[in-house]
Formats: structure tokens, C-alpha cells, sequence
């Protein structure tokens, strides 16, 4: 299967819950990272995984943190859900190669009310 | 300042004008200079990339970088209505940290 597949498509939660995202990479791809895209805003680097290891984090207090799984899928958890959470939150795969060859998701879009 | 600045827009064409985006940028260790699109509702689809300086041309699309002034640019050419979406532009030094301007709106109108 190509393509990179995010679920779910929107979700609603509220402040103070906590919320998983999942992710599947596109077939062949051994790196994700994770974007939060704030309505109006270019995508905000999260963090990556490579190998099941994180490799290298954005800007974003540890209440943020991820999985990848042997199969290269991933989750990315939020705790303590805050009203600025409210965002598309994108998955990308690439291979390490190919810093450019990024492919996104269509992402979650979550809500926090 | 932010690292990655880019003019949000929108941005309204006739079909057929020549699109004109441009992102300025601070960091000067960025080497891989990305521009996606982003139709409503979906995820970014990369468009071209250029590693370095020089100009790169697929099709209606051209893509320059000038690393000396920290800018880069793309050109449509004979725009039409299916270009209509949020023009993203981005930067890495490493593959593992991709900075993203905030995106143009662009709308060519039939």
C-alpha cells in the first residue's frame, strides 16, 4: 500500500485528556516526523523517529511525546491537552537519503474544547 | 524574526499570469530548499526541491534559490485554476528538522 495514512481525521477532546494519533508510513520509508499545523500557519517541526528511536525533537514541551513501531507505523501522544493543542497534526514518511522526499499525510485535525 | 518568513497572501491571478512566491530565511546552514503545495483539507504534496543554490525548472514550475541573499523563489507559468491552493515553502540544514514559511493562498480565477 503507498501513501501515508493518518487516523483518525478529527477528533474532539477535552482540556486536560489526553489523545494518541496514529500513523502509517508509506511502504519503504524507515523515518516519520510529526508536524503540528496551526490554523493559517506552516507546519511546526515535533519530533522524528528513525529505527524506533527519536531523532530529534522541535520545540514542544515533553507532554508531546511518540512511538515508532518495528513495521515503521507511529503514534504520537498528547498529554494534558491545552485549548492552543487545537491543530492538523501531519505525519510524514521519508527515507534518510532523502531529506526532501518527505510524504504527508492528510493529517488528524484535533480540537480541544 | 522568524527563521523561515513567507507573505501569507492571498494572493487572486487571472489564468494564465505568471505566479511570482518568494521566501526570505535566516539560518544560513539550511541546504535543502523545499516548495510544497497544500490543497484545503489535505497534507503537503512536495512540488520541487533544490539542493543549494541554482535554479530548477520542471514543467510550468521554476525554482530558484539565492543562498548569498537568503531567498527563494517560484515561478508558475501559464497559471490555471487547479493551481489554486497554499504554496509552502521549506528549508532543512539536516533531514531531520524541516522549517516551513507560513504559506501563500494563491486563487487563479478561470
Amino acid at each position: 500500500e503507498t501513501g501515508v495514512t493518518q487516523s483518525p481525521t478529527h477528533l474532539i477532546k477535552t482540556r486536560g485528556q489526553q489523545v494518541t494519533l496514529r500513523c502509517s508510513s508509506q511502504s519503504g520509508h524507515n523515518t516519520v516526523s510529526w508536524y503540528q499545523q496551526a490554523l493559517g500557519q506552516g507546519p511546526q517541526f515535533i519530533f522524528q523517529y528513525y529505527r524506533e528511536e527519536e531523532n530529534g525533537r522541535g520545540n514542544f514541551p515533553p507532554r508531546f511525546s511518540g512511538l515508532q513501531f518495528p513495521n515503521y507505523s507511529s503514534e504520537l501522544n498528547v498529554n494534558a491537552l491545552e485549548l492552543d493543542d487545537s491543530a492538523l497534526y501531519l505525519c510524514a514518511s521519508s527515507l534518510p537519503a532523502e531529506p526532501y522526499g518527505y510524504t504527508f499525510g492528510s493529517g488528524t485535525r484535533l480540537t480541544v474544547v | 524574526q522568524k527563521e523561515v518568513e513567507q507573505d501569507p497572501g492571498p494572493l487572486s491571478v487571472p489564468e494564465g499570469a505568471i505566479v511570482s512566491l518568494n521566501c526570505t530565511y535566516s539560518n544560513s546552514a539550511f541546504q535543502y530548499f523545499m516548495w510544497y503545495r497544500q490543497y484545503s483539507r489535505k497534507g503537503p504534496e512536495l512540488l520541487m526541491y533544490t539542493y543549494s543554490s541554482g535554479n530548477k525548472e520542471d514543467g510550468r514550475f521554476t525554482a530558484q534559490v539565492d543562498k548569498s541573499s537568503k531567498y527563494i523563489s517560484l515561478f508558475i507559468r501559464d497559471s490555471q485554476p487547479s493551481d489554486s491552493a497554499t504554496y509552502l515553502c521549506a528549508m532543512s540544514a539536516r533531514n531531520n528538522d524541516m522549517r516551513f514559511g507560513a504559506g501563500t493562498r494563491l486563487t487563479v480565477k478561470p
